[in-house]
């Protein structure tokens, strides 16, 4: 079965800073991945996905994310963090096969000034 | 272009009375999805719909759950009687194909709370 995994409940960093979200996932071949964030309020936004090809992924707000096979992992990153992007991220793996569709649990990120 | 539509954001009713969520997606999607999500944790699948075909129930609670998606447009999602757990937020989402690789646009959700 698949699962995803996002060790980091709750992530601060300062303005400006750089950023890594971890997600890990278990599959037995490559799943779709995909990385959404949650505003206060606001539904689910998809920051970007994967589905094959180049491993580094380029999505909105400036976000990218590296899928590395080895490590079954899809971390998400940002060079420099803005006040704006507080938020909760989840990560996402998908079935190619049978479209099944599993959010992680969550990393809620804090930005101080 | 309009998102998807949720109505309404907040409910609050008494254990064992009926409640019912709506979503209306975006024009032209085929395919929906309802969701919920307990605090602190990542949305789950209740239900999938293909147009007006219900294509992936199997973790939707059948005993007090029911959904319906009339005419493949709009879709309710109703509890009845509902329980202090169900205490959540209901998600909708459509996509314009079937497959995964199409974009889920998700609804700001139902928030219920079940006294």
């Amino acid at each position: 079965a698949q699962s995803v995994t996002q060790p980091d409940i709750h992530i601060t960093v300062s303005e400006g800073a750089s950023l890594e979200l971890r997600c890990n996932y278990s599959y037995g071949a490559t799943p779709y991945l995909f990385w959404y964030v949650q505003s206060p309020g606001q539904g689910l936004q998809l920051l970007l996905k994967y589905f094959s090809g180049d491993t580094l992924v380029q999505g909105i707000k400036g976000f990218e994310a590296e899928f590395k096979r080895s490590q079954s992992s899809f971390n998400l990153r940002k060079p420099s963090v803005h006040w704006s992007d507080a938020a909760e991220y989840f990560c996402a793996v998908g079935a190619r096969t049978g479209n099944q569709f599993y959010f992680g649990t969550g990393t809620s990120l804090t930005v101080i000034p | 272009e309009a998102g998807v539509v949720q109505s309404p954001r907040y409910k609050i009713i008494e254990k064992k009375q009926p409640v019912a969520f709506w979503c209306n997606p975006i024009s032209g999607h085929n395919t929906l999805y309802w969701y919920l999500q307990n605090l602190g944790q990542g949305p789950e699948l209740l239900i999938r719909y293909e147009n007006e075909e219900a294509v992936d129930d199997s973790q939707l609670p059948k005993d007090r759950f029911s959904a319906e998606r009339l005419k493949g447009v709009d879709s309710t999602l109703k509890i009845q009687p509902a329980e202090l757990g169900d205490s959540a937020v209901y998600l909708c989402a459509s996509s314009l194909g079937t497959s995964l690789e199409e974009t889920q646009y998700f609804g700001p959700g139902t928030r219920l709370l079940v006294l």
